[in-house]
């Protein structure tokens, strides 16, 4: 999974509760993103980072918040979790330069609010 | 805005059998075409890309896909299917300009029957 870990891998919360997803890369990539895997959906971005303190929002970012304060590591907060973000969390880095970058991703979280 | 179509939901093939799974998509300018495979409860694993050149590009696993402009289409290909090929198969755009980001299809299941 592309020196990718997530953690945890499987959660299962409550409604209001807050949940933090944790990324964690080992090879000083610069672009980091988040995404959620719905059936039907396929894969959409939640939120991304494109260095330390950077991020910007996505397709799906409503009720979700990140932060990178290290290269290594992408969290993904959920304030106040609901039924609706019951779902699989993935994230990924994208590897390569000059427009021929490629995404890769790790091994997801699954996570399901009660 | 970009997006990207997988017209059929489920594929079933015969093992030996050549398979195909379609994508097209809507994007402003040329794009940079990929796709990936899931296999249960796994990330996604890249299997191939077109940035330029020869339509035809090979990738992982004897796959390959054909890049055809006038039909906005990316269609995977494999000339001999085999069990271990079943899982779900995501294609995804990301426009010239467009920045880092990707726009994933829906997926298309794949069934390889003994």
């Amino acid at each position: 999974d592309a020196g990718i870990t997530q953690s945890p891998r499987h959660k299962v919360t409550e409604t209001g509760t807050p949940v933090t997803l944790r990324c964690h890369q080992t090879e000083n990539h610069r672009y980091m993103y988040w995404y959620r895997q719905d059936p039907g959906h396929g894969l959409r971005l939640i939120h991304y980072s494109y260095g330390v303190k950077d991020t910007d929002k996505g397709e799906v970012s409503d009720g979700y918040s990140v932060s990178r304060s290290k290269t290594e590591d992408f969290l993904l907060t959920l304030e106040s979790a609901t039924s609706s973000q019951t779902s699989v969390y993935f994230c990924a880095i994208s590897v390569g330069l000059g427009g021929a970058e490629t995404q890769y991703f790790g091994p997801g979280t699954r996570l399901l609010v009660l | 805005a970009q997006s990207v179509a997988q017209p059929e939901d489920q594929v079933n093939v015969a093992e030996g059998n050549p398979l195909t799974v379609k994508c097209t998509y809507s994007v402003s300018g040329n794009p940079y075409l990929f796709w990936y495979v899931q296999y249960p409860n796994r990330g996604l694993q890249f299997l191939l890309k077109y940035i330029t050149g020869d339509n035809l590009v090979k990738g992982s696993y004897g796959f390959e896909a054909e890049f055809n402009k006038s039909q906005t289409s990316f269609h995977l290909k494999k000339p001999s299917a085999l069990v271990s090929d079943s899982a779900l198969y995501f294609c995804a755009v990301r426009p010239l300009l467009g920045g880092q980001n990707f726009v994933f299809g829906p997926g298309t299941r794949l069934s390889v029957l003994p």
